[in-house]
């Protein structure tokens, strides 16, 4: 079984600080690496996509890979109310040429004002 | 320009009922994707079509559920009978030709089988 894996949170970071979401995924041959942030009731909505080792930057949000270590995380910087939310990881697992997602169960994110 | 479009946005129906959800992708997307959302589960990919071709239906739960894609502009999923556990968020993604694999989502049928 090809896994994604992600804290379910609560994870709560005050307003203005950096907020950190972790994610580890099994399938060591998998190439591309998605973050949605998702509103309560709401569509998952894309927000980062990273495909080669090291850091993305697009505004306040980084997105971190680590193939070796299997392991993506998303930063956040300067932590808003507005970023209150579930952020879903997703992992592109299966032959070249697939497109299937394999979605994490999400991490809660909290920012307290 | 519009987004990915599904209907109905709710549906509340009796167990043994026909359900028959449906979408319409971003328009030029050549990729059409089903997912169910549930609170145990999370986000599960049930089928994707490429040019109107199921191309992975290994996610589809068991035969009470079928996909179409007729053209390029629509998509059916059904579910005859439907039970209480099928109860969740349907969403309907869609994402452009090429390798890239960035999909995105419509805003979901929430469906409730009583």
């Amino acid at each position: 079984q090809k896994e994604v894996e992600q804290n379910s949170g609560p994870l709560s970071v005050p307003e203005g600080a950096i907020a950190s979401l972790n994610c580890t995924y099994s399938d060591r041959g998998s190439q591309s690496f998605f973050w949605y942030r998702q509103y309560s009731g709401k569509s998952p909505e894309l927000i980062m996509f990273i495909y080669s080792n090291g850091d993305k930057e697009d505004g306040r949000f980084t997105a971190q890979l680590n193939k070796a270590s299997q392991y993506v995380s998303l930063l956040i910087r300067d932590s808003q109310p507005s970023d209150s939310a579930t952020y879903l990881c997703a992992v592109n697992i299966g032959t070249t040429g697939s497109y299937q997602l394999t979605f994490g169960k999400g991490t809660k994110l909290s920012v307290i004002p | 320009d519009a987004g990915v479009i599904q209907s109905p946005r709710h549906e509340v129906t009796e167990m043994g009922q026909e359900v028959t959800l449906r979408c319409k992708p971003i328009s030029g997307h050549d990729y059409l994707f089903w997912y169910r959302q549930t609170m145990m589960r999370g986000l599960e990919l049930l089928i994707y079509f490429n040019n109107n071709v199921p191309i992975d239906d290994s996610g589809m739960p068991e035969d009470r559920f079928s996909a179409k894609m007729p053209n390029a502009s629509f998509s059916t999923l059904k579910i005859q009978p439907s039970e209480p556990r099928d109860s969740a968020v349907y969403f309907c993604a869609s994402k452009a030709g090429g390798s890239y694999n960035e999909q995105f989502f419509g805003p979901g049928t929430r469906l409730t089988v009583l």
